[in-house]
C-alpha cells in the first residue's frame, strides 16, 4: 500500500527557534501534499495545500510567513515552523494525494513541543 | 462549504458486538467520503473510501460503510468488534485536489 513517512516523529525546540518537518511519499508520486494540525483530543484541521513546483495555498487564519511550506519534488514536502512559540506545540500530520486513486494517505505525524 | 458531523463523541461497545458509527456530511454535489482510524499518538489509517458507484463500500479490518444520499450519511459498520478496534475514528469528506474536511471524531471504547 501507499506509504507516507514523516521526519522527525517528535521534536522539542526552544521558543524563538525554527524547526523543519519533512513529509515523503515512499512508493508513489504525489503532486499534491497537505499539511494538517491536530490539537490533543481534537480533530485535524487543514493548514495548507502544497503543490509540487508552486506556492502553497494556505487556509484562512494560517500565517504563511510562520508556516513555510516547500514542495520541491514529487515525493517531498517540508513544513518549517519559524520563530516557534509554545502555542505552536501540536501534532502536525501530512498527507499525500495519490494521483491515480485520488485517495489521501497520511504520514504518522510529528509531535512538536516548544518550550 | 463542506462540513462533516459525527454526532457521537464516545461509543462503548462490548467485544463481539456489532458497531455503527454515524457520519453526516453537508456538500452540494456527491462528495468523496472517507473513514480513517487513529490509534493513540499515531497517524491516520484509511479504512475505506467512497467516490461513486456501489453505495455499500467494503474496507479493511472487516469494516464497511453505506452511502445514503437521501440522509446525507456515510455510517461505518462492523458486525463484530475486537478489542484492537478501540481507537479514534474520523469521517472525512473532500479529496481530489482539495484537502479533507474532518468530523470531530468518535472515540470507540471496547468493553471486555
Amino acid at each position: 500500500g501507499a506509504v507516507v513517512s514523516q521526519h522527525p516523529s517528535w521534536v522539542i525546540c526552544k521558543s524563538g527557534t525554527s524547526v523543519k518537518i519533512e513529509c515523503r511519499s515512499l512508493d508513489f508520486q504525489a503532486t499534491t501534499m497537505f499539511w494538517y494540525r491536530q490539537f490533543p483530543k481534537q480533530s485535524l484541521m487543514l493548514m495548507a495545500t502544497s503543490n509540487e513546483g508552486s506556492k502553497a495555498t494556505y487556509e484562512q487564519g494560517v500565517e504563511k510567513d510562520k508556516f513555510l511550506i516547500n514542495h520541491a519534488s514529487l515525493t517531498l514536502s517540508t513544513l518549517t515552523v519559524t520563530s516557534a512559540h509554545p502555542e505552536d506545540s501540536s501534532f502536525y500530520i501530512c498527507s499525500a494525494r495519490d494521483g491515480t486513486s485520488a485517495a489521501q494517505y497520511f504520514g504518522p505525524g510529528t509531535r512538536l513541543t516548544v518550550t | 462549504a463542506q462540513s462533516v458531523t459525527q454526532p457521537d463523541i464516545h461509543i462503548t461497545v462490548s467485544e463481539g458486538a456489532s458497531l455503527e458509527l454515524r457520519c453526516n456530511y453537508s456538500y452540494g454535489a456527491t462528495p468523496y467520503l472517507f473513514w480513517y482510524v487513529q490509534s493513540p499518538g499515531q497517524g491516520l489509517q484509511l479504512l475505506l473510501k467512497y467516490f461513486s458507484g456501489d453505495t455499500l463500500v467494503q474496507g479493511i479490518k472487516g469494516f464497511e460503510a453505506e452511502f445514503k444520499r437521501s440522509q446525507s450519511s456515510f455510517n461505518l459498520r462492523k458486525p463484530s468488534v475486537h478489542w484492537s478496534d478501540a481507537a479514534e475514528y474520523f469521517c472525512a469528506s473532500g479529496g481530489g485536489a482539495d484537502g479533507l474536511t474532518f468530523g470531530k471524531g468518535t472515540h470507540l471504547i471496547i468493553q471486555p
